[in-house]
Formats: structure tokens, sequence, C-alpha cells
């Protein structure tokens, strides 16, 4: 058990449907992030926040939608995917959001999401 | 850039030693981390370097230079378990960014 719960764990969705991915840490960890994870792909970041605030939003079409309510919960929206936007998405928590050894990412277990 | 470098495979025998190394780009460096992914599970937490030399814990070990930008991460006494894919990442800022990943295969 990592303390970061994901759901669902697998997602089928068609092009025009709108769905939400949820995660939940019960760290106390202050930063939260999403991940996707392509095959054949280096894990790529999202979305950061930190205290419930964004961070870091990496370039990522607005068809995401992240929210933050609470330090505890993280949601990505998901509206008029692709095909291509089909891939493992993992959601992450930390104590703090630099690279120093207190802000080790600990991951859900992702949901497979898949876009027909 | 934030060019992360790994190997992509590697194939190693049970009960030997495995070395998979990472190169990174030095500037804004404040940190290095190593994963551990098996097939359709989550990352999960290895080992951290932040100042030079070997951190070892257990049958895995990793190295830092970096003035070189260079880590490694080593396996000893390889088992089977150990097949999965293993991530090097560089922290810096406010994020990780991560290497594509070396999957790591042992056979018997």
């Amino acid at each position: 058990e990592t303390g970061v719960t994901q759901t669902p764990r697998h997602l089928v969705m068609g092009m025009t449907n709108k769905k939400s991915l949820k995660c939940e840490q019960h760290l106390g960890h202050n930063a939260m992030y999403w991940y996707k994870q392509s095959a054949k792909k280096p894990l790529e970041l999202m979305f950061v926040y930190n205290f419930k605030e964004q961070t870091e939003n990496n370039s990522v079409p607005s068809r995401f939608s992240p929210e933050c309510p609470n330090s505890s919960h993280l949601f990505l929206h998901l509206h008029t995917l692709q095909p291509e936007d089909s891939a493992l998405y993992l959601c992450a928590s930390s104590q703090g959001s630099g690279g120093s050894s207190t802000d080790t990412q600990y991951f859900g277990p992702g949901t497979r999401l898949t876009v027909l | 850039g934030q060019n992360i470098d790994q190997p992509t495979e590697m194939t190693a025998t049970e009960g030997a030693i495995v070395q998979i190394n990472c190169t990174y780009q030095t500037s804004g460096f404040n940190g290095l981390f190593w994963y551990q992914q098996h097939a359709g599970e989550a990352p999960t937490f290895l080992s951290y370097n932040v100042l030079d030399g070997l951190e070892e814990k257990g049958r895995f070990s990793s190295f830092l230079s970096r003035s070189k930008g260079y880590s490694y991460l080593l396996l000893k006494e390889l088992q089977m378990k150990d097949s999965a894919s293993y991530l090097c990442a560089r922290g810096a800022g406010n994020m990780l960014t991560f290497g594509g990943g070396t999957r790591l295969m042992v056979k018997p």
C-alpha cells in the first residue's frame, strides 16, 4: 500500500464523453501531481498542486481540467478526448514539491484510460 | 534542456550484478531519484542521492557524480522479481523530470 488511491482503475470512454479521475492521498502530504504515461514514452508531468494551488501546468490541452479541493484530493476532468490520449494516468503526492529527499513522490496505482 | 538518458533495455542473469546508468542535465539540479516500476503497476521509490558518492540499501545501491551529471543504480544478487522498469528522475526547482526507464529482464 502506498497511501495513494486512484479511481477508477480502468476507464473506457468515447470522444464525446465527460468523465473524471479521482485521486486521494492518506499521507498528510501537501503537494499532488498528475502524470501521463504512454507506451514507450517517459512519464510526462501534467499538473502540480501545492497546498491546493496549481503551480505547474505543463502545456496540457484544455480538454484536461484538474481540480484540487483540498490537499488530500485531486481530480482530473476529461472531455472531448482524442484516441491519442489513451494512456496510464498516474497521481502522486509528496511532502513538498521540490527535488529534495523530503519531496519524494509516492504514486497511486493509476487509471488505465482508453479513448475510442 | 532537461534530457535524461538511460538505456532502454538490459538483460541479466539471476544471481548476477547489474548496473543501470543515467545521465542528466546538471543545471538547476537538486536531487536524483530512482524508482522501480513493475508492468501495470505504479512506480515505487527506491533511492535518492543529492551528494556525490554511493548510497547502499540492501541489494540496491545508487551512485551520483554531480560534476559529471551521472548516476547509476546497482542491483546485486539479482532475483527474478527484479524484472521491472527502472526510472531515473532528476529534481530541479519544484518538479521531477523522468527518464524513459530501463526495462530489466532477469533470466534464470
